[in-house]
């Protein structure tokens, strides 16, 4: 049993650009969620992808979307970067829209310079 | 608006040393969780409370939750440097989705 994998590790763009961060759920997953942890914070809730779905979102700007495969894996895009959108960004997969058992990647660390 | 309050933010603690972390929360939840995080690193996950008066022990960690009070406590037993990191509580507020609200954290360094 796989668990979850988030790519690239790590990475670095400019002011204006575009990101897509991608995320692989744990084997058996239908339910991806997205946080952003800004330095010497605690992590944001962004939003939830169930069964192909958005379902949920914090309080993030549209420029802030996303998408989920059939496969359960999903996307995070970014567009029109900030400075202030530097941050570890961490996927979460669960069984379910509604599971206390969510298991958390690795994290991207996104730079916008 | 759920807000999530955790104190200290910092604890600065001898090896041996017993200590406890509050996490107070202000509105009703579903269940409260414990995280553990190393500095550059992901979430680990420590203890998921689901009701009232539970309690749940890990090695020299022990979790608690008072609903009616909207508190959890995480308390450390004879503290090790290996605990040095910085803890989470998060609250969850189900609905149709299970979207955890965290605290600020609470930043432990356990020295010698």
């Amino acid at each position: 049993e796989t668990g979850v994998t988030q790519s690239p590790t790590h990475l670095i763009k400019t002011r204006g650009q575009q990101v897509t961060l991608r995320c692989s759920s744990q084997s058996g997953h239908n339910t991806v969620s997205w946080y952003q942890q800004a330095l010497g914070q605690g992590p944001q809730f962004i939003f939830q992808y169930y069964r192909e779905e958005e379902n949920g979102r914090g309080n993030f700007p549209p420029r802030f979307s996303g998408l989920q495969f059939p496969n359960y894996s999903s996307e995070l895009n970014v567009n029109a970067l900030e400075l202030d959108d530097s941050a570890l960004y961490l996927c979460a997969s669960s069984l379910g829209s509604t599971s206390y058992e969510q298991y958390f990647g690795p994290g991207t660390r996104l730079t916008v310079t | 608006e759920l807000k999530v309050e955790q104190n200290p933010l910092f604890l600065s603690m001898q090896e041996g040393k017993n200590y406890t972390i509050y996490c107070n929360y202000s509105t009703t939840s579903d269940r409260l969780y414990w995280y553990r995080q190393d500095p550059g690193k992901s979430l680990e996950s420590l203890f998921v409370l689901l009701s009232n008066g539970a309690v749940k022990q890990e090695g020299r960690l022990m979790a608690s939750l008072d609903t009616k009070a909207r508190l959890s406590t995480l308390h450390i037993t004879a503290a090790v440097h290996d605990l040095s990191a910085t803890y989470f509580c998060a609250v969850d507020h189900t609905g149709t989705a299970s979207k955890l609200t965290f605290g600020t954290g609470t930043r432990l360094q356990v020295t010698l």
